[in-house]
Protein backbone atom coordinates (compact mmCIF):
# COMPACT_ATOMS: atom_id res chain seq x y z
CA UNK A 1 0.00 0.00 0.00
CA UNK A 2 1.06 3.14 -0.73
CA UNK A 3 -0.71 4.72 1.82
CA UNK A 4 1.40 6.65 4.42
CA UNK A 5 1.32 6.41 8.41
CA UNK A 6 1.17 8.62 11.31
CA UNK A 7 2.24 8.53 14.76
CA UNK A 8 0.26 8.35 17.28
CA UNK A 9 -2.32 7.08 16.08
CA UNK A 10 -4.48 9.14 19.30
CA UNK A 11 -2.69 11.89 21.62
CA UNK A 12 -4.65 13.19 24.24
CA UNK A 13 -2.56 16.24 26.17
CA UNK A 14 -3.95 19.49 28.39
CA UNK A 15 -4.29 23.05 26.85
CA UNK A 16 -1.20 24.86 26.91
CA UNK A 17 0.59 21.84 25.86
CA UNK A 18 2.67 21.56 22.46
CA UNK A 19 1.75 18.52 20.39
CA UNK A 20 3.85 16.83 17.87
CA UNK A 21 2.69 14.07 15.43
CA UNK A 22 4.99 12.04 12.93
CA UNK A 23 4.25 11.03 9.17
CA UNK A 24 5.79 8.41 7.17
CA UNK A 25 5.58 8.04 3.52
CA UNK A 26 6.84 5.49 0.98
CA UNK A 27 6.66 7.63 -2.42
CA UNK A 28 8.69 10.12 -3.65
CA UNK A 29 7.43 13.30 -3.20
CA UNK A 30 7.22 16.58 -4.63
CA UNK A 31 5.48 18.15 -1.61
CA UNK A 32 4.07 17.36 1.87
CA UNK A 33 0.73 18.09 3.01
CA UNK A 34 -1.08 18.04 6.37
CA UNK A 35 -5.03 18.64 6.42
CA UNK A 36 -6.94 18.50 9.57
CA UNK A 37 -10.82 17.06 10.13
CA UNK A 38 -13.39 18.21 13.13
CA UNK A 39 -16.08 15.22 14.02
CA UNK A 40 -15.57 13.20 10.69
CA UNK A 41 -16.72 15.67 8.39
CA UNK A 42 -14.88 17.32 5.45
CA UNK A 43 -10.65 18.12 5.71
CA UNK A 44 -9.19 21.59 6.22
CA UNK A 45 -6.25 22.41 4.58
CA UNK A 46 -3.37 23.40 6.81
CA UNK A 47 0.46 23.68 5.51
CA UNK A 48 2.09 22.96 2.38
CA UNK A 49 5.71 22.16 2.49
CA UNK A 50 7.69 21.45 -1.04
CA UNK A 51 10.12 18.34 -0.74
CA UNK A 52 12.74 21.17 -1.17
CA UNK A 53 12.03 22.81 2.42
CA UNK A 54 13.12 21.53 5.69
CA UNK A 55 11.05 23.67 8.01
CA UNK A 56 7.71 25.90 7.42
CA UNK A 57 5.87 28.06 10.03
CA UNK A 58 2.61 29.09 9.95
CA UNK A 59 0.52 30.34 12.93
CA UNK A 60 0.96 27.90 16.33
CA UNK A 61 1.90 25.59 13.24
CA UNK A 62 5.43 23.99 12.71
CA UNK A 63 5.97 21.47 9.71
CA UNK A 64 9.59 19.59 9.32
CA UNK A 65 10.36 17.77 6.33
CA UNK A 66 13.10 15.12 6.23
CA UNK A 67 13.01 13.78 2.73
CA UNK A 68 16.03 11.07 3.42
CA UNK A 69 13.85 9.61 5.86
CA UNK A 70 10.64 9.89 4.33
CA UNK A 71 9.05 11.40 7.33
CA UNK A 72 7.29 14.94 8.21
CA UNK A 73 6.07 15.81 11.48
CA UNK A 74 3.20 18.53 12.51
CA UNK A 75 4.43 20.37 15.86
CA UNK A 76 1.04 22.65 17.31
CA UNK A 77 2.49 24.84 19.94
CA UNK A 78 0.60 25.91 23.11
CA UNK A 79 -2.80 24.34 22.21
CA UNK A 80 -6.42 24.72 23.15
CA UNK A 81 -8.91 22.96 23.23
CA UNK A 82 -10.51 23.91 19.89
CA UNK A 83 -7.75 22.03 18.39
CA UNK A 84 -8.98 18.57 19.15
CA UNK A 85 -9.62 17.29 15.81
CA UNK A 86 -8.00 14.43 13.17
CA UNK A 87 -4.89 14.90 11.80
CA UNK A 88 -3.83 13.80 8.64
CA UNK A 89 -0.92 14.08 6.21
CA UNK A 90 -0.87 13.96 2.74
CA UNK A 91 1.77 13.09 -0.01
CA UNK A 92 2.16 14.78 -3.14
CA UNK A 93 3.95 12.71 -5.68
CA UNK A 94 6.14 13.48 -8.26
CA UNK A 95 4.45 12.21 -11.08
CA UNK A 96 1.50 14.44 -13.00
CA UNK A 97 -1.80 12.80 -12.55
CA UNK A 98 -1.04 11.09 -9.58
CA UNK A 99 -2.93 12.54 -6.55
CA UNK A 100 -2.09 12.83 -3.02
CA UNK A 101 -1.51 10.22 -0.63
CA UNK A 102 -3.36 10.53 2.65
CA UNK A 103 -2.23 9.14 5.61
CA UNK A 104 -4.50 7.37 8.41
CA UNK A 105 -5.01 10.18 10.52
CA UNK A 106 -3.90 10.55 14.35
CA UNK A 107 -6.53 11.88 17.04
CA UNK A 108 -5.91 14.32 18.82
CA UNK A 109 -7.38 15.53 22.26
CA UNK A 110 -6.88 18.38 23.83
CA UNK A 111 -8.55 18.89 27.72
CA UNK A 112 -9.26 22.20 28.94
CA UNK B 1 -20.16 28.06 -4.82
CA UNK B 2 -17.53 29.16 -2.22
CA UNK B 3 -17.33 25.83 -1.41
CA UNK B 4 -17.35 22.16 -2.54
CA UNK B 5 -20.82 20.89 -1.54
CA UNK B 6 -22.14 17.74 -1.21
CA UNK B 7 -25.38 16.75 -1.18
CA UNK B 8 -27.43 14.64 0.43
CA UNK B 9 -25.41 15.09 3.67
CA UNK B 10 -27.11 11.80 5.01
CA UNK B 11 -28.94 8.55 3.17
CA UNK B 12 -30.02 5.78 4.78
CA UNK B 13 -31.05 3.01 2.49
CA UNK B 14 -32.15 -0.63 2.40
CA UNK B 15 -29.23 -3.55 1.16
CA UNK B 16 -29.79 -3.96 -2.49
CA UNK B 17 -31.06 -0.61 -3.04
CA UNK B 18 -28.88 1.83 -5.78
CA UNK B 19 -27.50 5.63 -4.51
CA UNK B 20 -26.38 8.25 -5.93
CA UNK B 21 -23.99 11.18 -4.17
CA UNK B 22 -23.51 14.43 -5.53
CA UNK B 23 -20.53 17.02 -5.27
CA UNK B 24 -20.60 20.03 -6.77
CA UNK B 25 -16.77 21.55 -6.68
CA UNK B 26 -15.88 24.89 -5.99
CA UNK B 27 -16.21 26.76 -9.98
CA UNK B 28 -12.97 26.87 -12.19
CA UNK B 29 -11.47 23.61 -9.88
CA UNK B 30 -10.21 21.59 -12.76
CA UNK B 31 -9.93 18.22 -10.45
CA UNK B 32 -12.30 16.58 -8.26
CA UNK B 33 -11.79 13.42 -6.46
CA UNK B 34 -13.68 11.06 -3.94
CA UNK B 35 -13.06 9.13 -0.92
CA UNK B 36 -14.51 6.86 1.09
CA UNK B 37 -14.05 6.99 5.35
CA UNK B 38 -15.27 4.53 7.19
CA UNK B 39 -15.50 5.35 10.75
CA UNK B 40 -12.62 5.68 12.49
CA UNK B 41 -10.47 5.42 9.66
CA UNK B 42 -8.62 7.18 6.99
CA UNK B 43 -9.34 8.03 3.87
CA UNK B 44 -9.55 5.94 1.12
CA UNK B 45 -9.12 6.99 -2.39
CA UNK B 46 -11.64 5.96 -5.06
CA UNK B 47 -11.44 8.21 -8.29
CA UNK B 48 -10.59 11.25 -9.56
CA UNK B 49 -11.58 13.60 -12.62
CA UNK B 50 -9.52 15.99 -14.64
CA UNK B 51 -11.82 17.67 -16.62
CA UNK B 52 -14.26 15.35 -16.84
CA UNK B 53 -11.97 12.04 -17.71
CA UNK B 54 -11.04 10.00 -15.10
CA UNK B 55 -7.51 8.92 -15.36
CA UNK B 56 -7.45 6.77 -11.90
CA UNK B 57 -10.30 4.79 -11.45
CA UNK B 58 -7.65 1.72 -9.30
CA UNK B 59 -9.27 3.06 -6.03
CA UNK B 60 -12.70 2.06 -6.81
CA UNK B 61 -13.54 -1.15 -4.67
CA UNK B 62 -16.19 -3.36 -7.31
CA UNK B 63 -17.91 -2.40 -10.78
CA UNK B 64 -20.94 -1.68 -7.80
CA UNK B 65 -19.08 1.37 -7.66
CA UNK B 66 -18.97 4.72 -10.79
CA UNK B 67 -18.63 7.84 -10.99
CA UNK B 68 -18.75 10.65 -13.99
CA UNK B 69 -18.31 13.88 -14.35
CA UNK B 70 -19.64 16.57 -16.57
CA UNK B 71 -19.29 20.03 -17.91
CA UNK B 72 -16.06 19.57 -16.07
CA UNK B 73 -18.37 20.87 -12.75
CA UNK B 74 -20.79 18.22 -11.12
CA UNK B 75 -20.03 15.10 -10.12
CA UNK B 76 -22.38 12.12 -8.88
CA UNK B 77 -20.46 8.75 -7.24
CA UNK B 78 -23.37 5.73 -7.70
CA UNK B 79 -22.72 2.71 -5.81
CA UNK B 80 -25.63 -0.32 -7.21
CA UNK B 81 -26.65 -2.81 -4.94
CA UNK B 82 -25.47 -1.30 -1.79
CA UNK B 83 -24.06 -3.76 0.43
CA UNK B 84 -23.86 -2.81 4.37
CA UNK B 85 -19.88 -2.73 4.37
CA UNK B 86 -20.55 0.39 1.98
CA UNK B 87 -21.61 2.67 4.73
CA UNK B 88 -19.43 4.83 5.24
CA UNK B 89 -18.59 8.90 4.57
CA UNK B 90 -17.85 9.48 1.07
CA UNK B 91 -16.24 12.78 0.95
CA UNK B 92 -15.42 14.88 -2.06
CA UNK B 93 -12.81 17.39 -3.01
CA UNK B 94 -11.99 19.46 -5.72
CA UNK B 95 -8.37 21.39 -6.85
CA UNK B 96 -7.53 24.46 -9.11
CA UNK B 97 -4.49 22.68 -9.72
CA UNK B 98 -4.01 19.06 -11.75
CA UNK B 99 -2.34 16.20 -9.45
CA UNK B 100 1.27 16.09 -9.96
CA UNK B 101 4.25 17.84 -9.05
CA UNK B 102 2.34 21.25 -8.84
CA UNK B 103 1.07 20.53 -5.20
CA UNK B 104 -2.25 20.72 -5.19
CA UNK B 105 -4.28 21.72 -2.31
CA UNK B 106 -7.38 19.86 -2.16
CA UNK B 107 -10.60 21.53 -0.79
CA UNK B 108 -13.44 18.99 0.32
CA UNK B 109 -16.83 19.21 0.99
CA UNK B 110 -19.24 17.70 4.02
CA UNK B 111 -19.08 14.22 2.94
CA UNK B 112 -22.03 12.16 2.93
CA UNK B 113 -23.19 9.92 5.68
CA UNK B 114 -24.23 6.31 4.12
CA UNK B 115 -26.12 3.92 6.27
CA UNK B 116 -26.80 0.92 4.52
CA UNK B 117 -29.41 -1.16 6.53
Amino acid sequence: SQQGEEDPQALSIQEGENATMNCSYKTSINNLQWYRQNSGRGLVHLILIRSNEREKHSGRLRVTLDTSKKSSSLLITASRAADTASYFCAAGPNQAGTALIFGKGTTLSVSS
Amino acid sequence: GAGVSQSPSNKVTEKGKDVELRCDPISGHTALYWYRQRLGQGLEFLIYFQGNSAPDKSGLPSDRFSAERTGESVSTLTIQRTQQEDSAVYLCASSFLAPGPGGETQYFGPGTRLLVL
